[in-house]
């Protein structure tokens, strides 16, 4: 049962657009939530979180929503360049009792077009 | 580079044969873990140790096990190894802390084929 979901296996954005990429999840316990980016022959790079008490997080270009009602959550990176090109991975954890497991979704694969 | 460590990169082998992964967490780092990424799937947990001592399991087959050793490397053992266990495994490490969302750093992985 694939408790995290990201339905999309791939997307192709324009440079300088927005890339939107999207993550559902249907384990309720959930409340922490992360997303990994991994280049070809490297493991995944942690990009950014959320903790389930906030409903965006941001960092640079990259803005994380989380919309707990509906088990959804997604990435925006604005604006998109060339170096984002990479598979991203959502990533969720149930952090009570100190669980550190990482249930991950099967990844995006994000092109960005010059 | 996330200062973590996998050898060997590539490993072929046949069915039913023994292997046996190598992890080196980033320096400081007390916590190991161990992930399977099969074909077109996510990363799925095996098994955490910390500080030498296995303190979470996930789907590991009892085919497979692993140890964290004094100077905190890590090897992750596979037996008797079928077609199905072809995959990447990553390992990951974070600091002491245990705090739940301390982030995990990946290493490369291991590329392991089952012929």
């Amino acid at each position: 049962d694939q408790q995290v979901k990201q339905n999309s296996p791939s997307l192709s954005v324009q440079e300088g657009r927005i890339s939107i990429l999207n993550c559902d999840y249907t384990n309720s316990m959930f409340d922490y939530f992360l997303w990994y980016k991994k280049y070809p022959a490297e493991g995944p790079t942690f990009l950014i979180s959320i903790s389930s008490i906030k409903d965006k997080n941001e960092d640079g270009r990259f803005t994380v929503f989380l919309n707990k009602s509906a088990k959804h959550l997604s990435l925006h990176i604005v604006p998109s360049q060339p170096g984002d090109s990479a598979v991203y991975f959502c990533a969720a954890s149930d952090t009570n009792f100190g669980n550190e497991k990482l249930t991950f979704g099967t990844g995006t694969r994000l092109t960005i077009i010059p | 580079d996330s200062g973590v460590t996998q050898t060997p990169k590539h490993l072929i082998t046949a069915t039913g044969q023994r292997v046996t992964l190598r992890c080196s967490p980033r320096s400081g780092d007390l916590s190991v873990y161990w992930y399977q990424q099969s074909l077109d799937q996510g990363l799925q947990f095996l098994i955490q140790y910390y500080n030498g001592e296995e303190r979470a399991k996930g789907n590991i087959l009892e085919r497979f096990s692993a140890q964290q050793f004094p100077d905190l490397h890590s090897e992750l053992n596979l037996s008797s190894l079928e077609l199905g266990d072809s995959a990447l495994y990553f390992c990951a490490s974070s600091v002491y802390t245990l705090a739940p969302t301390d982030t995990q750093y990946f290493g490369p992985g291991t590329r392991l084929t089952v012929l």
